[in-house]
């Protein structure tokens, strides 16, 4: 374990279902974030929430829509995905902070999604 | 943010040292070094960072170049465990810049 869990650890899903991923992390971080893995290309970066606001959100389209109720919990709403959606998406946390420490990420281990 | 180069894959035999190349001839002085690695079937795991000196830690040491423009992340003693995608990534944390951004790594694997 982490610190930083996600759930599930896989979904099937249809195109015209609805399911959102969940994410949750007990270290007292300030920041999270949602990135996608897809096969053989590198991590790519959707959401960035600082204390709790979204501060970053890279072109993703609509049909995912994040949600960050609080500093310890994340979510990722899904409607409407299509099968280049299917891919490993994956939870981190941070604590930002004005040092320029450079603090670490926690990564969960992800969510397999698979469109169908 | 600046570019990091890495080679695709590397090879090394179980219990000798490997050393992982990074070389970042764009970065700026406020660009911290990180290393994460990914297990197979999980997500990324944070190794170790620096900036200018050379650091060492648990899992593994960074050796900096002095002008900054490459390092290289020594595992000691490569286990088995150790087979993971390397990321070298550069983090510019000035003004409350949080981001990290991977690249494509490097594939390390380890020969029994």
């Amino acid at each position: 374990e982490t610190g930083v869990t996600q759930t599930p650890r896989h979904l099937v899903m249809g195109m015209t279902n609805k399911k959102s991923l969940k994410c949750e992390q007990h270290l007292g971080h300030n920041a999270m974030y949602w990135y996608k893995q897809s096969a053989k290309k590198p991590l790519e970066l959707m959401f960035v929430y600082s204390l709790e606001e979204r501060v970053e959100n890279n072109s993703v389209p609509s049909r995912f829509s994040p949600e960050c109720p609080n500093s310890s919990h994340l979510f990722l709403h899904l409607h409407t995905l299509q099968p280049e959606d299917s891919a490993l998406y994956l939870c981190a946390s941070s604590q930002k902070g004005g040092t320029g420490t450079g603090y670490g990420y926690t990564f969960g281990s992800g969510t397999r999604l698979t469109v169908v | 943010d600046a570019k990091t180069t890495q080679p695709n894959s590397m090879e090394s035999n179980e219990e000798e040292p490997v050393h992982l190349p990074c070389n970042h001839s764009t970065i700026s002085g406020t660009d911290y070094i990180h290393w994460y690695r990914q297990l197979p079937s999980q997500g990324p795991e944070y190794v170790i960072h620096g900036l200018t000196s050379n650091v060492n830690n648990r899992m593994a040491s960074l050796a900096i170049a002095e002008d900054r423009k490459s390092s290289t992340l020594i595992l000691h003693r490569a286990t088995l465990r150790d087979a993971a995608v390397y990321y070298c990534i550069l983090r510019d944390v000035s003004f409350g810049n949080e981001k990290l951004t991977f690249g494509t790594g490097t594939r390390l694997t380890i020969i029994p």
